[in-house]
């Protein structure tokens, strides 16, 4: 397996411009969740999907941040506008049933 | 030990030596917790979970120690060797599917 997939691994754009960061889960894996991770916060829970309907975004920071998953083997976290302070790292992981969840390489958003 | 803001807890060990990291949690409801392993430019990586119906599991050249009276988490990490070298978190899972990061400790290995 080739475990969770990301893309793009790094982006750099200006303020005000969308963004959109994907996600490929384990085949299999019925959860999925979008985790950003700062210097300042750590790591931090965003959203979680279970057999692709959202559970808990109570972690979105605002409403320039959605998340979709359309079906059970892709997700997307899209920011629009983008921020400056939204320059981090996302990381999408995902699980089936109760084991623990398996992470993604991460994106590294740059935002100018 | 748990921290939040720019600074992680550090512990710098000597290859060979056993390391202890330890960890807060904050929630008594958390009855699920894992330990995760992140390299540089990588994402985290399981290491070793316990459920709160235990105080002890083994893995290979780990082990993790619960104490749900204090709230207290470890990892010990036996003969470390320099590919331990990276940050740990704990996680502690108040509610299904809701797994709560810690701050981090950077484990050095120094050869």
């Amino acid at each position: 397996d080739a475990g969770v997939i990301q893309s793009p691994r790094h982006e750099v754009t200006e303020m005000g411009q969308e963004v959109t960061l994907r996600c490929k889960p384990i085949s299999g894996h019925n959860s999925l969740f979008w985790y950003r991770q700062t210097m300042m916060r750590g790591l931090e829970l965003l959203i979680y999907f279970n057999n692709n309907v959202p559970i808990d975004d109570s972690g979105m920071p605002e409403d320039r941040f959605s998340a979709k998953m359309p079906n059970a083997s892709f997700s997307t976290l899209k920011i629009q506008p983008s921020e400056p302070r939204d320059s981090a790292v996302y990381f999408c992981a995902s699980s089936k049933g109760p084991l623990p969840p398996f992470f993604g390489p991460g994106t590294r958003l740059t935002v100018l | 030990g748990e921290s939040v803001g720019l600074h992680l807890p550090t512990l710098s060990v000597q290859e060979g030596d056993n390391s202890i990291i330890n960890c807060a949690y904050s929630n008594s409801a958390s009855d699920y917790f894992i330990w995760y392993k992140q390299e540089s430019g990588k994402g985290p990586q399981f290491i070793i979970d316990i459920r709160s119906n235990m105080d002890k599991r083994q893995g290979q050249r780990v082990t993790v120690l619960l104490n749900k009276t204090v709230k207290h988490l470890s990892l010990q990490i036996a003969a470390t060797q320099p590919g331990d070298s990276a940050v740990y978190f704990c996680a502690e899972n108040p509610r299904i599917n809701d797994m709560r990061f810690g701050a981090g400790t950077r484990l050095t290995v120094k050869p």
